[in-house]
């Protein structure tokens, strides 16, 4: 298995509270994702990493922030939950994003509850 | 504007019996098509990636699709079905017209009865 930490693997929050969800590889692959999985839609692109410092939204990167201050970190904040951000939340990673053929490995996920 | 279709949201088979996902997609370019399935509770897992070389793609656990260009279709199919097969399976799409995204279809259920 591709060494991908997630962390923590379920939380729950209140409503208007930040949170921060962190993701931790040990495959010095230059790519990292945020997805989320809700029922119904599959996964959702929510930001992408390219490099250190070099990050880009996805598909649903509204309320949600990222950082990747160093090649094996990937963090995602919430700034300020709502409860349509209760979801599982997926890190993945990938050697390249140019070659079509990519495969991404994926973590555990986060299960984060907003009450 | 790329984008993948899940013909059915559960899927119902008796083991020993043919499994039979289907996938249809929409691209402007040639696609990359993946099939990753996620067992409950579990991360995601590529079962098998079809790249434009041969259009039969076998994969892990006896798994195989066949891209068919003329149907806009990538079904995944496995000759018997094994209990350990119940799992969500989805089929993805490669965008080539941004830096990156994968599109991902909604997923199928498939149950195992015994």
């Amino acid at each position: 298995d591709a060494g991908i930490t997630q962390s923590p693997r379920h939380k729950v929050t209140e409503t208007g509270t930040p949170v921060t969800l962190r993701c931790h590889q040990t495959e010095n692959h230059r790519y990292m994702y945020w997805y989320r999985q809700d029922p119904g839609h599959g996964l959702r692109l929510i930001h992408y990493s390219y490099g250190v410092k070099d990050t880009d939204k996805g598909e649903v990167s509204d309320g949600y922030s990222v950082s990747r201050s160093k090649t094996e970190d990937f963090l995602l904040t919430l700034e300020s939950a709502t409860s349509s951000q209760t979801s599982v939340y997926f890190c993945a990673i990938s050697e390249s994003i140019r070659e079509l053929n990519t495969e991404a490995f994926f973590g555990q996920g986060t299960r984060l509850t907003v009450v | 504007a790329q984008s993948v279709t899940q013909l059915d949201s559960h899927v119902s088979v008796s083991e020993g019996t043919p499994v039979l996902l289907r996938c249809n997609y929409s691209s402007s370019y040639s696609p990359s098509l993946f099939w990753y399935v996620q067992h409950p509770n579990k991360g995601l897992q590529l079962l098998l990636k079809y790249t434009s070389a041969a259009t039969l793609v076998k994969g892990i656990n006896g798994f195989e699709a066949e891209f068919k260009k003329s149907e806009t279709s990538f079904h995944l199919t496995k000759p018997s079905a094994h209990m350990s097969d119940a799992a969500e399976y989805f089929c993805v799409v490669s965008r080539m017209d941004s830096n990156y995204q994968l599109i991902w279809g909604a997923g199928t259920k498939l149950i195992i009865k015994p």
